[in-house]
């Protein structure tokens, strides 16, 4: 079976400081894999996804960026945090080449102070 | 922007009562997703229907889409407790990457 993991669950760091957020799959090989953002009640942004070891699509311009070394390792990463970079940051996979459901991990919860 | 669009934005009933909630989009999609989140926690897929059907069941939910209004809705029938959550819809459009857009969601409340 599939599984996907995101650490830390929660994060509290300060303006300035760098971030690094890690998402892994098991059990699967090849998937696309997404990075999402939500804010306190609404819904989910579409920051990056990747369709291969080091394909990276940004979809919106941010203090952000995205690697992803490793067929089923993805990263989320910042140099220098901003208060508005606070929020739910969710990670999910799917089947490559089929249209169909994402599977997301329990998240990480960073709150920039 | 948002893709889609979720009505009502929050909703409360009584345990055993019909949930429906909305969803509206605006381009061309190749399927439409529903998906749930607990407070707190990741979300988790519901169900999907592709855009060449109109309607399709799972247990106690029945979706429909209706991609001349650009519209689909969700109703959860017999609601429980355990339903408390936010639902989402999620379009995937004819894009690449199965990128999916995600609605601004609906807070259901099922009070005992």
């Amino acid at each position: 079976s599939q599984t996907i993991h995101q650490w830390p669950a929660t994060l509290v760091q300060p303006v300035g400081s760098p971030l690094s957020l890690e998402c892994t799959v098991e059990g699967t090989s090849n998937p696309n894999l997404y990075w999402y953002r939500q804010a306190a009640g609404r819904g989910l942004q579409l920051l990056f996804y990747s369709v291969g070891i080091g394909q990276i699509s940004s979809e919106v311009p941010q203090n952000l960026s995205a690697s992803r070394p490793q067929d089923r390792q993805f990263i989320l990463s910042s140099k220098k945090l901003l208060l508005s970079d606070s929020g739910f940051y969710l990670c999910a996979w799917i089947w490559t080449g089929r249209g169909g459901e994402q599977f997301f991990g329990p998240g990480t919860r960073l709150t920039v102070l | 922007s948002q893709q889609g669009e979720e009505d009502p934005q929050a909703l409360s009933i009584q345990e055993g009562e019909n949930a429906t909630m909305n969803c509206s989009y605006k381009t061309s999609i190749n399927n439409l997703q529903w998906y749930r989140q607990n407070s707190g926690r990741g979300l988790v897929h519901l169900i999907l229907i592709r855009s060449n059907e109109r309607e399709k069941h799972s247990g106690r939910l029945r979706v429909t889409l209706d991609t001349s209004k650009k519209s689909s809705s969700l109703l959860i029938t017999a609601s429980r407790a355990a339903d408390t959550a936010s639902y989402f819809c999620a379009t995937d459009t004819t894009g690449g990457g199965n990128k999916l857009t995600f609605g601004t969601g609906t807070q259901l409340k099922v009070e005992l």
